[in-house]
């Protein structure tokens, strides 16, 4: 079947710009993830969508993020003015409700900031 | 908070070798474990998981992994690697109190040459 989607797999844009991040994840998934992959950070936690609840926005690193989940289904992650230190890959993953369920992950939109 | 580290962050091996990476975590309460795995140019999948019972876990193409408590470690295992497991490999836990979100290690490389 379909596996997570994200959208575009790359954005350049320069400092000072909006970007938005879109993914679709697997039909079904009430769970959704946003990370950041980047060189000196790693693999880092930004924000966690489950059903209806309010989401968990815990690891966001600034209030210029921030993410929406509409209808359950697709997620759009928008970083408001853009820094250098924004640039990484941002990976979308999502899980069936469940204890015992993995996350299965997107293929990524890699972020360039000029 | 939970941490997790990878002791190994470059690996370089020959074809049959056996590999051992390394992954100790940090959090005093029950914790899930997982390895995942990126090879060049595609996207993270899971090679096995951890929730509870038999300490030894096996995975997908011949990996496996301890769960030792007492060492707060899940290393994970290959009797004899091929080429095609070149790729970067991550361990991840999440705690069964948080809403699943993965922390990850760094992250180690592991080169095999044919």
């Amino acid at each position: 079947g379909a596996g997570v989607s994200q959208s575009p797999s790359n954005k350049v844009t320069e400092k000072g710009k909006d970007v938005e991040l879109r993914c679709d994840p697997i039909s079904g998934h009430t769970a959704l993830y946003w990370y950041r992959q980047s060189l000196g950070q790693g693999l880092e936690f930004l924000i966690y969508f489950q059903g209806n609840s309010a989401p968990d926005k815990s690891g966001l690193p600034s209030d210029r993020f921030s993410a929406e989940r509409t209808g359950g289904s697709v997620s759009t992650l928008t970083i408001q003015r853009t820094q250098q230190e924004d640039s990484a890959v941002y990976l979308c993953a999502s899980r069936l409700a469940g204890y015992y369920n993995e996350q299965f992950f997107g293929p990524g939109t890699r972020l360039t900031v000029l | 908070a939970q941490s997790v580290s990878q002791h190994n962050h470059h690996v370089i091996l020959s074809e049959a070798a056996s590999l051992e990476l390394g992954c100790n975590y940090s959090y005093g309460g029950t914790v899930n474990l997982f390895w995942y795995v990126q090879y060049p140019g595609q996207h993270l999948q899971l090679l096995l998981k951890y929730f509870s019972g038999d300490p030894l876990v096996k995975g997908i193409k011949g990996f496996e992994a301890e769960f030792i408590k007492s060492k707060f470690s899940f290393n994970l295992r290959k009797p004899s690697v091929q080429w095609s497991d070149t790729a970067e490999y991550f361990c991840a836990v999440t705690s069964a109190n948080a809403g699943n979100m993965l922390t990850f290690g760094g992250g180690t490389r592991l080169m095999v040459k044919p």
